[in-house]
């Protein structure tokens, strides 16, 4: 069985300040992990994924994640928030040979001027 | 179109009647997966499909709920008889091929409210 936990409902940062949302996975066998963004009222839009290539994954606006299988973790990061950086970040788990994804709770971001 | 695409966008419902949620998958995706959203549960899967093999239907909760797609492409999310725990943003999301390295594409949603 795979699960994810995202540690925080919410996490508010001010403008410019440094982003961190955290994910730890529960996986039997090496995982493959996303983590996904949902604007109010959309869909959820692939931020970046680990597939088992580099352990440091760099994805879209800036945002990049390290995986690190001793602390079975895939935590988000952004040097510098923007306002626009506001919205509900979700991380997920899934393995090979397995296509469907299980997803944590989700972390709403909250940036503030 | 360009992404995936899901109608209709709200539906509101009393508590018995049944319901059809339609999703339009990206052109050319073989797979296509159906999910959950509600404030108790977070996100679950519901049903995936891939090509033309016999769907996962794993995450389906009861038997009230169904799902067809018809000539690989659209797809349809049946609810019968409906609750008003069955109340949440249906999303519809479809891949290349499946597999776990894939991405997922996801649409805009239907949230359907059960009266």
């Amino acid at each position: 069985a795979q699960s994810v936990t995202q540690l925080g409902s919410h996490v508010s940062v001010s403008e410019g300040a440094l982003v961190l949302l955290r994910c730890n996975y529960s996986s039997s066998v090496p995982p493959y992990l996303f983590w996904y963004v949902q604007y109010p009222n959309q869909g959820l839009q692939l931020l970046l994924k680990y597939t088992s290539a580099a352990t440091l994954v760099k994805g879209i606006n800036g945002f990049e994640a390290e995986f690190k299988k001793s602390e079975t973790s895939f935590h988000l990061t952004k040097p510098s928030a923007h306002m626009s950086d506001a919205a509900e970040y979700f991380c997920a788990v899934t393995r090979s040979g397995y296509s469907t994804l299980t997803f944590g709770k989700g972390t709403m971001l909250l940036v503030s001027p | 179109g360009a992404g995936v695409s899901q109608s209709p966008s709200n539906k509101v419902t009393e508590k018995g009647k049944d319901v059809e949620l339609r999703c339009d998958p990206i052109s050319g995706h073989t797979a296509l997966y159906w999910y959950r959203q509600s404030l108790g549960q977070g996100l679950e899967f519901l049903i995936y499909f891939q090509g033309n093999s016999a769907p996962d239907k794993s995450g389906l909760p009861s038997d009230r709920f169904s799902a067809e797609r018809t000539g690989g492409s659209v797809s349809t999310l049946t609810i019968q008889r409906t609750q008003q725990e069955d109340s949440a943003v249906y999303l519809c999301a479809s891949s290349v091929a499946g597999g776990g390295t894939d991405t997922q594409y996801f649409g805009p949603g239907t949230r359907l409210t059960v009266l």
